[in-house]
């Protein structure tokens, strides 16, 4: 089944407990990404990665790492978590490219509720 | 930076009543996606537009692209129980580096009363 997979799926930690929520996908997508979901903000960009080994800052990329060392895999390391990091987050991927009305379709994972204590 | 507006934030109907929500943009877009999130679920596709003044149709939900590619809207023809959720836009900037650098729309929360 094609799909994309976050662990864990719920943890609550302290600050400054360094984490990794990991991500993968079984598509061969060149592009993921991560959001998080705040209430009243929506989705917003943290990091995305072209292809292996590109990755580029979003739109609130302050206080997370990714790296992209294999095409599958897409982990978001927060090195000293800080309680304003506690949010919903998500982990989407797509192939890249076309105009057509499903190119660029990015397939989301299931989440991961984040609380720093 | 780029800024993408949703508009509503919240909209309440009746089944049966027709639905609309509006995403403009601070800056031309390549594209502009459409995704719906259940309650409880995570964000799923549902289009991508990329050409000017660009209508789709699936089903009871139409798409629209404006002229300018800076605004979108998606309206749902008589509303059923299984349209709620938030339904998000996202737009992709045109031209510049951020190729990949998607930004959503804050969302509108659609509810469906019976």
């Amino acid at each position: 089944e094609a799909q994309v997979t976050q662990n864990p799926r719920y943890l609550i930690t302290v600050t400054g407990k360094k984490l990794t929520v990991t991500c993968s996908q079984n598509m061969n997508h060149e592009y993921m990404s991560w959001y998080r979901q705040d209430p009243g903000l929506g989705l917003r960009q943290i990091y995305y990665s072209m292809n292996v080994e590109v990755t580029d800052k979003g739109d609130v990329p302050e206080g997370y790492k990714v790296s992209r060392k294999e095409k599958r895999n897409f982990p978001l390391i927060l090195e000293s978590p800080s309680p304003n990091q506690t949010s919903l987050y998500f982990c989407a991927s797509s192939l890249r490219g076309g105009e057509g009305p499903r190119d660029n379709e990015q397939f989301f994972g299931p989440g991961t509720r984040l609380t720093v204590l | 930076g780029q800024q993408v507006m949703q508009i509503p934030q919240y909209q309440h109907v009746q089944e049966g009543e027709d639905f609309t929500t509006y995403c403009n943009s601070s800056t031309t877009l390549s594209n502009i996606q459409w995704y719906k999130q259940r309650p409880g679920g995570h964000p799923v596709f549902l289009i991508q537009l990329v050409k000017s003044g660009e209508v789709k149709k699936q089903k009871r939900l139409t798409f629209q692209f404006g002229e300018a590619k800076k605004n979108s809207s998606l309206h749902i023809t008589a509303t059923q129980t299984t349209d709620v959720g938030t339904y998000f836009c996202a737009g992709l900037r045109a031209g510049g580096t951020s190729y990949g650098k998607l930004t959503f729309g804050q969302g509108t929360i659609l509810t469906v009363h019976p």
